[in-house]
């Protein structure tokens, strides 16, 4: 089955700086590979999401690049602001109907 | 975008009891939901895929006769924490997509169970 790593694990970044979040995946057969933001007790919200067609897609401060040769993918924050912070988790996908497998998430800080 | 409703969002229970959560699709039909478990600081683990009108399918280390999952329509999948004890503490949290080729899941808003 799917396997997917993230890293890092905890990233600290200062206000206005960038931060990047950097995920594999061992399942070649994948095509969708969304990014979520997940706060304290809450569900996971979708902020980004790509498709195995596209090689990058942008959003505002959030871009995600796709590489799959390599079977990697990455998430861009540009321009970072305190209420960037939260825990951040990459994800990937087989098939339409089936489950998504997350990364162990990477809990982005964000300082003033 | 299609909703996700999650019932209850918090549950405080007795060890040895057992406990039902709701998930249901409000506004599309799910012949498969899937069911999540996230302990503090780590990362959603799936546990079990629910199929309508079938055997949920469950993932290696999920025990299927504590963690019964039911999914009689398709708007409605449960899960029942049987015999509940403190080790079972954790967020649940369910998801859903309307299919028709679309991959995108949409998560309930999770339960937060707590076993005494």
């Amino acid at each position: 089955g799917e396997n997917v790593e993230q890293h890092p694990s905890t990233l600290s970044v200062q206000e206005g700086d960038s931060a990047v979040i950097k995920c594999t995946y061992s399942d070649s057969a994948s095509n969708y590979f969304p990014w979520y933001k997940q706060e304290l007790g809450k569900r996971p919200q979708l902020i980004i999401d790509i498709r195995s067609n596209v090689g990058e897609k942008k959003d505002q401060r959030i871009a995600v690049t796709l590489n799959k040769t390599a079977k990697h993918f990455s998430l861009h924050i540009t321009e970072t602001q305190p209420e960037d912070s939260a825990v951040y988790f990459c994800a990937a996908i087989g098939q339409a109907g089936t489950a998504l497998i997350f990364g162990k998430g990477t809990t982005l800080s964000v300082s003033s | 975008g299609a909703v996700v409703s999650q019932h209850p969002s918090w549950v405080i229970c007795k060890s040895g009891t057992s406990v039902k959560i709701e998930c249901r699709s409000l506004d599309f039909q799910a012949t498969t939901m899937f069911w999540y478990r996230q302990f503090p600081k780590q990362s959603l683990m799936l546990m079990a895929t629910s199929n309508e009108g079938s055997k949920a399918t469950y993932e290696q280390g999920v025990e299927k006769d504590k963690f019964l999952i039911n999914h009689a329509s398709l708007t409605l999948s449960t899960l029942t924490v049987t015999s509940a004890h403190p080790e079972d503490s954790s967020f649940y949290i369910c998801s859903a997509s309307p299919g028709t080729g679309d991959e995108k899941l949409f998560f309930g808003s999770g339960t937060q169970l707590s076993v005494l």
